[in-house]
């Protein structure tokens, strides 16, 4: 079942912009993870945000949660061409908190960063 | 890829004919994951497994067994029964900080 859905599914963009891409799901979680994949690669974990917190920093990444509207934001700041690749939002809803995780993933974004 | 290997990269499966997909692991979790990735449908969980000797149906498990004799290793049996096998599967494992780590993968083929 999916639960996250990615809003743009595809993203174009100039290096040095900004790239926002968008997350909502439907049932409550205990957190909320970014995925990057390249192409033909496995995926590499970014950004965990926990259902209590509303906004993350990690380097030039930013996540926002709002858990009222069921949707986390991912931005990237100052794009490069090296961040081109497919993003996937990935929730958690594991009845106990610290248990190990099965994780519900969206379909991703691709994002294209033009030198 | 962290300490996940996946082995082999590319997999070619006859008809009718049942093929295993490899997964270790060096990073001591108790927990495993397989999923399969078609274009345009994300990651779908076939099974899972938090535990040595211990294992659960994930949304897509017909036509997939598992085993899980060792922490380090949850191989995947693709069975004649799973009609269209072709996908590029992926093995993934987590500890309690719940952060899943990916190996690179497997591109199964059909003949």
């Amino acid at each position: 079942s999916q639960q996250g859905e990615e809003d743009p599914q595809a993203l174009s963009i100039q290096e040095g912009e900004n790239a926002t891409m968008n997350c909502s799901y439907k049932t409550s979680i205990n957190n909320l993870q970014w995925y990057r994949q390249n192409s033909g690669r496995g995926l590499v974990h970014l950004i965990l945000i926990r259902s209590n917190e509303r906004e993350k920093h990690s380097g030039r990444l930013r996540v926002t949660l709002d858990t009222s509207k069921k949707s986390s934001s991912l931005l990237i700041t100052a794009s490069r061409a090296a961040d081109t690749a497919s993003y996937f939002c990935a929730t958690d809803s594991s009845i106990f908190t610290g248990a190990n995780s099965k994780l519900t993933f969206g379909k991703g974004i691709t994002l294209s960063v033009r030198p | 890829d962290g300490g996940i290997t996946q082995s082999p990269k590319y997999l070619f499966r006859k008809e009718g004919q049942n093929v295993t997909l490899s997964c270790e692991q060096n990073l001591n979790h108790d927990a495993m994951y397989w999923y399969r990735q078609d274009p345009g449908q994300g990651l779908r969980l076939i099974y899972y497994s938090q535990i040595v000797n211990d294992f659960q149906k994930g949304d897509i498990a017909e036509g997939y067994s598992v085993s899980r004799e060792k922490k380090e290793s949850f191989p995947l049996t693709v069975t004649s029964a799973q009609k269209n096998p072709t996908a590029f599967y992926l093995c993934a494992s987590s500890n309690r900080l719940e952060t899943q780590y990916f190996g690179p993968g497997t591109r199964l083929l059909v003949l």
